[in-house]
């Protein structure tokens, strides 16, 4: 399973679009790139899935280079509600499933 | 539709004694993981659990062991409890593969144990 990097934490106000990037280099040519959001005391809650180029839903978008040694998730015009942690995972489903720390995004008013 | 549900919601314990979890997955899900979070490790993958059988095991000990029936609904089993033990213990279904596929958890069993 590849391994990631992800900042500890980050900090944004309200309104403003977060970038949240993750670094995987050993990625393998089966593997996804999965994010999840985990509110305190809470399950966590799959975001966005991509593969390759760029993936759009509702709530997110993620960015994948070429390469595919890394991903971006953005979120546009966050509110405090989205103060969470945030998980990149990567991997296949032969794959156990590492979580990692995650980044701790805090938004500000 | 209903979503993951896991019981009991909270459970207190003490040193030595066992404890089993219960799971009952999202309806067609067939894929059932659990894992374990705690402050100071995060959230660590237990064991995945697909059509009745153990699919992938995370670094836990013997202790720590699980099983799917063929509802898909999943019980973990927890013997001879240490300390170290207390933790949000959180289980996720998904269709298929849990890594391919969207993952869904439940609110979790908070184990305490004393």
């Amino acid at each position: 399973l590849a391994k990631t990097t992800q900042p500890i934490s980050m900090d944004s106000y309200e309104g403003q679009e977060v970038n949240i990037t993750c670094s995987h280099n050993n990625i393998a040519t089966n593997d996804y790139i999965t994010w999840y959001q985990q509110f305190p005391s809470q399950g966590p809650r799959f975001i966005i899935q991509g593969y390759k180029t760029k993936v759009t839903n509702e709530v997110a978008s993620l960015f994948i280079p070429a390469d595919r040694k890394s991903s971006t998730l953005s979120l546009p015009r966050v509110s405090l509600s989205d103060t969470a942690v945030y998980y990149c995972l990567v991997g296949n489903r032969d794959d156990k499933i590492i979580f990692g720390k995650g980044t701790r995004l805090h938004i500000l008013p | 539709k209903a979503g993951v549900t896991q019981t009991p919601r909270y459970l207190i314990k003490t040193r030595g004694q066992q404890v089993t979890l219960s799971c009952s997955p999202i309806s067609g899900h067939r894929s059932v993981s659990w894992y374990q979070q705690t402050p100071g490790q995060g959230l660590q993958f237990l064991f995945e659990y697909f059509s009745e059988t153990q699919r992938n095991k995370g670094n836990f000990p013997g202790r720590f062991s699980g099983r799917q029936f063929s509802n898909s609904r999943s019980e973990m089993n927890v013997s001879t409890l240490e300390l170290g033990d207390s933790a949000l213990y959180l289980c996720a279904s998904s269709r298929a593969s849990s890594l391919n596929n969207e993952q869904f958890f439940g609110p979790g069993t908070r184990l305490t144990v004393l």
